[in-house]
């Protein structure tokens, strides 16, 4: 089965330190996602990388960077944290496939509380 | 990507079949229609895709309409297990995106 994992499932950071949130895949799926979901505003996407060093913003990728060295690992970074930044964050990865975007595998997610 | 629209919230009694409907009208010949699903505090599952054909797997059937403008994700006998918020997202071929919108919360009842 393919496994993407987050490396915590709980964060609490206080504002203005730096996140890091890491994604690990073992598939060797091309593709990985961020993405937050929050009450009332369903899932939504901060980055995505289709291939190593490559990175593309979503829809808000205001207050995130990401980086991807290697190719089963996608890092999520709040170089600041904010409170509004307080959030469910889950990470996904998927194969390049003709039929759109391909499955996505998502992980546990990551809550984070930024106090 | 092409916007989608789903109702909110449905309930249905365990063991009938839930069909749960979204519209996508504004869909363009090159896109996908895919289906998750979300239980509470995991992470969203795939569960079926289509292009124009219907599709069947082992959790669930999609329903095309003729002009793809909308679909139904229809899952036969549905349990207590299958109580979700389910999304429908259009995802154009080979794209890297895709945007969640709000999905459907189906509740099912024993």
């Amino acid at each position: 089965d393919v496994k993407v994992t987050q490396s915590s499932r709980y964060l609490v950071k206080r504002t203005g330190e730096k996140v890091f949130l890491e994604c690990v895949q073992d598939m060797d799926h091309e593709n990985m996602f961020w993405y937050r979901q929050d009450p009332g505003l369903g899932l939504r996407l901060i980055y995505f990388s289709y291939d190593v060093k490559m990175k593309e913003k979503g829809d808000i990728p205001e207050g995130y960077s990401v980086s991807r060295e290697k190719k089963e690992r996608f890092s999520l970074i709040l170089e600041s944290a904010s409170t509004n930044q307080t959030s469910m964050y889950l990470c996904a990865s998927s194969l390049i496939a003709r039929g759109g975007l391909g499955e996505l595998f998502f992980g546990e997610g990551s809550r984070l509380t930024v106090l | 990507d092409a916007k989608t629209t789903q109702p909110p919230s449905m309930d249905c009694a365990e063991g009938r079949a839930a069909n749960l409907p979204c519209n996508h009208s504004t869909i363009s010949g090159n896109e996908y229609v895919y289906w998750y699903r979300q239980i509470h505090s995991q992470g969203p599952q795939y569960i079926i895709h289509g292009l124009k054909n219907n599709e069947t797997n082992e959790m669930a059937s999609l329903i095309i309409t003729e002009d793809r403008k909308s679909s139904t994700l229809i899952l036969p006998h549905a349990t207590l297990r299958d109580t979700a918020v389910y999304y429908c997202i259009v995802v154009r071929t080979n794209a890297g995106k895709s945007t969640f919108g709000d999905g459907t919360t189906l509740t099912v009842k024993p």
